[in-house]
């Protein structure tokens, strides 16, 4: 099992829909999450950060975090085809705070059809 | 805006020439990381660095070496280049366990 798991897509929207992209992680103590997007050529931006249960809003990009179920999500509202990209997410991974890596998961490729 | 460089852009060599990719931060960031990512393909980790004198391999088989003197520097070096390491090399930092940073990349082709 990958210690970060993103399903691959590609995920088709429409212009204007709402994008959710998931991801599951393995290591149940994580407490960091992080959503990268990617285009094309491009290397990943950070777009979002999480720590705590719940949501996260910034703009029409919302992060949710559940920590009992291992699982992390990014929804983007009224979906622009600007936003087509590739999205990671990204899991700080290990007890140990000084030894933490973040791990990324494979992404998710995002098209938005006009 | 996260304050990181790598040079050069772009590189086109031919093979068994001996190759840095310099990566630089002025953030005063203690960990960094090099990654090889081909089109279209996932992030590949191929060597870290935790702060100076302190490096190790990736998840990724890399033949390419990497150095840390100096808390803002991370150059990785091939010593003799072929076609199958022609890729997209990123280069990224993080202070401790804050989100992690990435330069613009730097895209290889060995002939």
């Amino acid at each position: 099992q990958k210690e970060v798991e993103q399903n691959s897509g590609p995920l088709s929207v429409p212009e204007g829909a709402i994008a959710s992209l998931n991801c599951t992680y393995s290591d149940r103590v994580s407490q960091s999450f992080f959503w990268y997007r990617q285009y094309s050529g491009k290397s990943p931006e950070l777009i979002m950060s999480i720590y705590s249960n719940g949501d996260k809003e910034d703009g029409r990009f919302t992060a949710q975090l559940n920590k009992a179920s291992q699982y992390v999500s990014l929804l983007i509202r009224d979906s622009q085809p600007s936003d087509s990209a590739t999205y990671l997410c990204a899991v700080n991974i290990g007890r140990s705070q000084g030894a933490q890596k973040l791990v990324f998961g494979q992404g998710t490729r995002l098209t938005i059809n006009p | 805006e996260a304050d990181i460089y790598q040079t050069p852009r772009y590189l086109v060599i031919g093979t068994g020439k001996k190759i840095t990719l310099e990566c630089s931060q002025t953030m005063g960031h203690d960990k960094m990381y090099w990654y090889q990512q081909d089109p279209g393909m996932e992030l590949h980790l191929i060597h870290y660095s935790y702060g100076v004198n302190s490096t190790e391999k990736g998840d990724l088989s890399s033949e390419s070496t990497v150095s840390r003197i100096r808390t803002e520097h991370f150059p990785l070096t091939l010593e003799s280049a072929r076609p199958s390491h022609t890729s997209q090399y990123l280069c990224a930092s993080r202070l401790g366990n804050q989100p992690q940073h990435f330069g613009d990349g730097t895209r290889l082709s060995i002939l």
